[in-house]
């Protein structure tokens, strides 16, 4: 069973505030890491897939840091806007292949 | 719209009941899944097919019996489900490896009575 860890489980922002919260997975093995968004009532939306050990990746006012060594990936939100309310999802990737196993999530509320 | 439908977004049904569920992907995907996400757990993947072959199989009960025409469908037939079968089912297709990024569906909210 392949240990896939999101913490915290929730957070809540303030906006205009920045954030950050971690994805941890087994660092042997390692072939990709997933982030999803997932807003309440609508599908989980790809963010970011990071393969390489040091990577970072930036989307708009998120970006996400990859150490595949130490088996965690950080997420960052830029002065969060409430918009920004979501949940984030990780998915661990062992092998080539299409089976990922995700984290429980970290639920982010922006407060106005 | 992520391109992936799913059908019925709710459904309620008896145990002794037989079901479908629905995903139609528009993208010209090879692969599709399914998951499933119950109350307080991870999104858990269930079956996964590429280019209409089963290749995952997460030692799902057979009571859920998938089935992929093309690539394009994908269904999830459901009989003698039980109570603690209720949850979020979700469809994703994508375009190959786990590398590719998954394109998800809104989901079938399934309650077993």
């Amino acid at each position: 069973i392949l240990n896939v860890e999101q913490s915290p489980q929730s957070l809540h922002v303030q906006e205009g505030d920045s954030t950050n919260f971690t994805c941890s997975f087994p660092s042997s093995n390692f072939y990709a890491l997933h982030w999803y968004r997932w807003e309440t009532a609508k599908s989980p939306e790809a963010l970011f897939v990071m393969t390489l050990n040091g990577d970072e990746k930036k989307k708009g006012r998120i970006s996400a840091t990859l150490n595949t060594k130490e088996g965690y990936s950080y997420l960052y939100i830029k002065g969060s806007q409430p918009e920004d309310s979501a949940t984030y999802l990780c998915a661990f990737l062992k092998a080539a292949g299409n089976k990922l196993t995700f984290g429980g999530g970290t639920r982010v509320l922006v407060k106005p | 719209e992520t391109g992936v439908t799913q059908t019925p977004r709710h459904l309620v049904m008896g145990m002794t009941n037989k079901k479908s569920l629905k995903c139609e992907q528009h993208l010209g995907h090879n692969a599709m899944y399914w998951y499933k996400q119950s109350a307080k757990k991870p999104l858990e993947l269930m079956f996964v097919y590429n280019f209409k072959e089963q290749t995952e199989n997460n030692s799902v009960p057979s009571r859920f019996s998938p089935e992929c025409p093309n690539s394009s469908h994908l269904f999830l037939h459901l009989h003698t489900l039980q109570p603690e079968d209720s949850a979020l089912y979700l469809c994703a297709s994508s375009q190959g490896t786990g590398l590719e990024t998954q394109y998800f569906g809104p989901g079938t909210r399934l309650l077993v009575l």
